[in-house]
């Protein structure tokens, strides 16, 4: 089973429509979670850290739910420029304190 | 401040050659590292370095080499080009090793 694992999508939705991703971790004793945004051809961008009690910033929202060892990012009222594959990384996947990346979760938004 | 650099932003070789992947950040980060990424594996870690003069190996380091004698230079060296080593290469620094900020990537492609 890979450290941090993604479903590759596409996820595919109309503008306006409200998507949630999921990203699995395996080591239990990870403790710092971050969703990264990454448009096509182009450098993975920070988007928001997962705290325990949860974030929220404008439409998106990041959860940790520990107990079953994964993270959330919630979009609402999607827009086009929304489209992007969305990253998640763990600090200490892997045994150590490196951030191990998922391989991301492509979303298309629609008119 | 320029954030963190790469050049070059592309780049043919052939197999055997060697060259040299340039990385600089302006941001007194004491975290640098490096990363290929490739279709449907997502981001893999190369080598990185936590200060001047400390580096470490990462998941996928053979057939590159790195130093950090400055904390604003990372350079990824690639030692006999590989067509395997054809990817898009990221440089990324942090002020630890947790949020990171990448800079735009190298297209390598070796023939």
């Amino acid at each position: 089973r890979k450290e941090v694992e993604q479903d590759p999508g596409p996820f595919n939705v109309p503008e306006g429509a409200t998507v949630a991703f999921n990203c699995t971790y395996s080591n239990s004793a990870s403790q710092s979670f971050f969703w990264y945004r990454q448009d096509c051809r182009k450098e993975p961008k920070l988007l928001m850290s997962v705290y325990s009690s949860g974030n929220e910033d404008g439409r998106f929202t990041a959860q940790l739910n520990r107990a079953s060892q994964y993270i959330s990012l919630l979009i609402r009222d999607s827009k086009l420029s929304d489209s992007a594959t969305y990253l998640c990384a763990v600090n200490g996947a892997g045994g150590s304190y490196i951030p191990t990346f998922g391989r991301g979760t492509s979303l298309i938004v629609h008119p | 401040n320029a954030g963190v650099t790469q050049t070059p932003k592309f780049q043919v070789l052939k197999t055997g050659q060697s060259m040299t992947l340039q990385c600089a950040q302006d941001m007194n980060h004491e975290y640098m590292s490096w990363y290929r990424q490739d279709p449907g594996m997502g981001l893999r870690l190369i080598h990185y370095s936590v200060g001047a003069g400390i580096t470490d190996q990462g998941e996928v380091p053979n057939g590159y080499n790195v130093s950090r004698s400055t904390t604003e230079d990372f350079p990824l060296r690639l030692l006999s080009a590989a067509p395997s080593q054809t990817s898009v290469y990221f440089c990324a620094s942090g002020r630890g090793v947790e949020t990171q900020y990448f800079g735009p990537g190298t297209r390598l492609l070796v023939l």
